[in-house]
């Protein structure tokens, strides 16, 4: 059975305190991981996918990289405005369908 | 810009009503999906649909139906409402076959069963 474990379940951050967000996926032959924000009262966000090992993507303050058991989102001098829950979901080459995890909520503190 | 619309922000009904959770996309989007989002347990597809007048069982299907008449509507309908059923409701949709993960979400549907 596919997985995705997210943590921490909850971060706080000052302005400006880089860190990093956690996704651990056991899933059988990895078709694609995926990275969503979700703002409060919103449904989520498209951010990245990331389909081999040793893949990163990029925008604004956040990077995404991607390992053969695990992804990470660093988040490099976040604003408030960064303040949202993360999600991540993988898809394996035997599910029709994506996995989600529980998600990290992130709070960046000015 | 895509643009997912969820007929209801909230809604609070009594156990055993009918319940119709209506899902609108406007950019021709084949794929269109229905998930429930939960605190702890991530979200959860309930039923998906691939083209019109078709539909698939996702990971929680027990309880519920849906519908989809046209490319750009899918309907979830609670035949009997539970109290377990309070949640919150996420419609998505997606591009062509093959871009099916790059999911677009609607707003949400906070679903109360009292």
């Amino acid at each position: 059975e596919d997985q995705v474990t997210q943590s921490p379940e909850a971060l706080r951050l000052q302005e400006g305190e880089s860190s990093s967000l956690n996704c651990s996926y056991t899933v059988s032959g990895l078709r694609g991981l995926f990275w969503y924000r979700q703002d409060p009262g919103k449904g989520p966000e498209f951010l990245f996918t990331l389909y081999s090992a040793g893949e990163e993507k990029e925008k604004e303050r956040l990077k995404a990289t991607l390992t053969k058991k695990e992804s990470f989102l660093h988040i490099t001098a976040p604003k408030p405005e960064d303040s949202a829950t993360y999600l991540c979901a993988a898809r394996s080459g035997s599910a029709r369908q994506l996995t989600f995890g529980s998600g990290t909520q992130l709070t960046v503190l000015p | 810009d895509v643009k997912v619309t969820q007929s209801s922000r909230y809604l609070v009904k009594r156990t055993g009503e009918k319940v119709f959770l209506e899902c609108v996309q406007d950019m021709d989007h084949e794929n269109m999906f229905w998930y429930r989002q939960d605190p702890g347990l991530g979200l959860r597809l309930i039923y998906f649909s691939y083209d019109v007048k078709m539909k698939e069982k996702g990971d929680i299907p027990e309880g519920y139906s849906v519908s989809r008449e046209k490319k750009e509507r899918f309907s979830l309908i609670l035949e009997s409402a539970s109290t377990n059923q309070t949640s919150m409701y996420l419609c998505a949709s997606s591009e062509r076959p093959g871009e099916r993960e790059k999911l677009f979400f609607g707003s949400g549907t906070q679903l109360s069963v009292l």
